[in-house]
């Protein structure tokens, strides 16, 4: 079975600061996929951004990247220059790549809470 | 892009009642769906994965007499939490899967059971 695991419950910064989200998770898989998703306080869940795990360049979207180490399993998101905007929990996620649908289902890390302070 | 519906999004009811959850894929067709469980302050726990057609497919220590899910349509799936409970006080949330993105998520629903 998929673990992922968020080692960070709580995280503060200043606006415009540069913050980095650490996940780590444990798989036997080869072909997968990692998502980190963001739920503000209207706990809509929302796509940060998506890693496959075939590809070797790390993901990019504009002002949040993520630095994808398959070899460690580890899975840490940045967040650039960041804004008030940005404050929600943070959860990090896996998914099996299968062409089962009912494979696919989200395994995920324990979240951590983000705030930006003006 | 792809949108799901989830409502209600807040109910209140009494215990021993039961209430249904719809999940709806608004411009997609979902052969599967899940549905989630979120205490306060935590993670999104899977409680079930709803295939189209068929039966549930439930995790472990999820009670499927409790939590009746149907997939009647491709693009409707519901939860009915059954004889409802404090302890079923929870917030809900359904995701879809469209060929492009892995889950497209509903805005949940938070239950509360007096």
């Amino acid at each position: 079975a998929q673990t992922v695991t968020q080692s960070q419950p709580e995280m503060s910064v200043q606006e415009a600061e540069t913050v980095t989200l650490s996940c780590t998770y444990d798989t036997s898989e080869n072909n997968y996929y990692l998502f980190w998703y963001k739920q503000p306080p209207s706990r809509q869940m929302i796509l940060v951004i998506r890693q496959e795990a075939y590809k070797q360049q790390n993901a990019t979207e504009n002002r949040f990247s993520v630095n994808f180490q398959k070899a460690a399993k580890s899975f840490s998101l940045k967040i650039s220059d960041s804004q008030l905007g940005d404050t929600a929990m943070y959860f990090c996620a896996f998914m099996k790549r299968s062409h089962l649908q009912g494979a696919q289902k989200l395994v995920f890390g324990q979240g951590t809470r983000l705030t930006i302070n003006p | 892009g792809a949108v799901v519906s989830q409502h209600p999004s807040r109910v209140i009811c009494k215990s021993g009642t039961s209430v249904k959850i719809e999940c709806r894929s608004l411009d997609f067709q979902a052969t599967t769906m899940f549905w989630y469980r979120q205490f306060p302050k935590k993670s999104l726990m899977l409680m079930a994965t709803s295939n189209e057609g068929s039966k549930a497919t439930y995790e472990q220590g999820v009670e499927k007499d409790k939590f009746l899910i149907n997939h009647a349509s491709l693009t409707l799936s519901t939860l009915t939490v059954t004889s409802a409970h404090p302890e079923d006080s929870s917030f809900y949330i359904c995701s879809a899967r469209d060929t492009v993105q892995p889950q497209h998520f509903g805005d949940g629903t938070r239950l509360s059971i007096l």
